[in-house]
């Protein structure tokens, strides 16, 4: 079945200094790739998403690219200021006919030092 | 405001209890959502709902049941609460199958001891 694989698991940056977050699919014919954030106590919130005919997609400082020969997929913060500071998700859509769901990796834990 | 509401926020159960966990959404989204979310684990589906009346099982749909009679409430039964069902429950909704933006509610922490 699908299966979504995020790295890394927790990842620690200085303020202003840039994050990078990677997933790999294993499903080619994923067409859906939406990143989430999630604050403490919060649920996910949807941040930026990119579609399998774009390469890639900027939102002010952040960004996602997508390789769809190598199945992977990464997001991007720029200028990293303490409130990103959270955990993200990225996510795949899988559409199985009668059912589409999201597949979710296992999340990273992003902490923006001041 | 729009979106999405679960209740309750939290809840500590004993085993063997009966439990439902509401949601409710005011964005007149076709589709729904449960969802489970436990450490190193990330997300994972419980079941889903494509429209009213229509109900299917995601990946760990084992010991959960869902209903859909309405287009608004999506709620989810756990018949005889296990520990290994402690986990965050989070509930989500789409406009329809095709529409791919999920918006979550804040999730129900529930711990069964």
């Amino acid at each position: 079945g699908e299966n979504v694989e995020q790295h890394p698991s927790t990842l620690s940056v200085q303020e202003g200094d840039s994050a990078v977050i990677k997933c790999t699919y294993s499903d080619s014919a994923s067409n859906y790739f939406p990143w989430y954030k999630q604050e403490l106590g919060k649920g996910p919130q949807l941040i930026i998403d990119i579609r399998s005919n774009v390469g890639e997609k900027k939102d002010q400082r952040i960004a996602v690219t997508l390789n769809k020969t190598a199945k992977h997929f990464s997001l991007h913060i720029t200028e990293t200021q303490p409130e990103d500071s959270a955990v993200y998700f990225c996510a795949a859509r899988w559409d199985g006919g009668a059912t589409n769901k999201l597949i979710f990796g296992t999340g990273t834990l992003l902490a923006v030092q001041p | 405001i729009a979106g999405i509401t679960q209740a309750p926020t939290s809840q500590i159960l004993a085993a063997g209890r009966r439990m439902t966990l509401r949601c409710t959404q005011d964005m007149r989204h076709n589709a729904m959502y449960w969802y489970r979310q436990d450490l190193g684990l990330g997300l994972r589906l419980i079941h889903y709902s494509n429209t009213a009346g229509t109900t299917g099982k995601g990946e760990v749909p084992d010991g959960y049941s869902v209903s859909r009679a309405n287009t608004d409430d999506f709620p989810l039964t756990l018949a005889s609460a296990v520990p290994s069902q402690t986990s965050v429950y989070f509930c989500a909704s789409s406009v329809d199958r095709q529409n791919y933006g999920y918006t979550f509610g804040s999730g129900t922490r529930l711990t069964v001891v």
